[in-house]
């Protein structure tokens, strides 16, 4: 039972356009997201965070928006850049049960020069 | 500030095997948390380590093990190899645990097993 969903294994983006990576969980014990950006042969590396408490988080160009309601949240990156080209892998965590990080599968996100 | 140190970065093993991974987490760290990364599935949780306890366990045979040493330093130890247990295995340390925190990756072993 896959917690933490990301439906759509990849993704490609035109450079400059707007890339949108989507994230569903299930669980109503997670209070907390991030993102998580991997290379290959590289471990993955944090992104930017969002607390259940907010509804959206910007970090220059990335911006993280959570629709609880929806359990849905979402990565923005704009502008796409080549070098954005990566596995993005969206994470959850909460208390009790849910503590430990809980990832969803992962998203290539192909950005096109 | 030295990262997260996985040692080795690759290893080829027959089925039947065992092997032990190693996992330094930044200084002053003191959670480690195991991730086994397989093609298609994600990153799939093994277990957290906290002050040498083991403090949560994915859903993983009894094969995978785990220790926590006093310097915060961890091992993953995969006894009884399969073939299906070829795949990235990731350390992640913490300053306190994954509650409300990012967790530093390192670079992950390369598990083989033929």
């Amino acid at each position: 039972d896959q917690q933490v969903k990301q439906n759509s294994p990849s993704l490609s983006v035109q450079e400059g356009r707007i890339s949108i990576l989507n994230c569903d969980y299930t669980n109503s014990m997670f209070d907390y997201f991030l993102w998580y950006k991997k290379y290959p042969a590289e471990g993955p590396t944090f992104l930017i965070s969002i607390s259940s408490i907010k509804d959206k988080n910007e970090d220059g160009r990335f911006t993280v928006f959570l629709n609880k309601s929806a359990k849905h949240l979402s990565l923005h990156i704009v502008p796409s850049q080549p070098g954005d080209s990566a596995v993005y892998f969206c994470a959850a965590s909460g208390s009790g049960s849910a503590r430990q990080l809980t990832f969803g599968s992962g998203t290539q996100l192909t950005v096109l020069p | 500030k030295a990262g997260v140190t996985q040692t080795p970065r690759y290893l080829i093993k027959t089925r039947g095997q065992q092997v032990t991974l190693s996992c330094s987490p930044i200084s002053g760290h003191r959670s480690v948390s195991w991730y086994q990364q397989t093609p298609g599935q994600g990153l799939q949780f093994l277990f957290e380590y906290f002050s040498e306890t083991q403090r949560n366990k994915g859903n993983f045979p009894g094969r995978f093990s785990g220790r926590q040493f006093s310097n915060s330093r961890s091992e993953m130890n995969v006894s009884t190899l399969e073939l299906g247990d070829s795949a990235l295995y990731l350390c992640a340390s913490s300053l306190i645990g994954q509650m409300n925190t990012e967790a530093f990756f390192g670079q992950g072993t390369r598990l083989t097993v033929v």
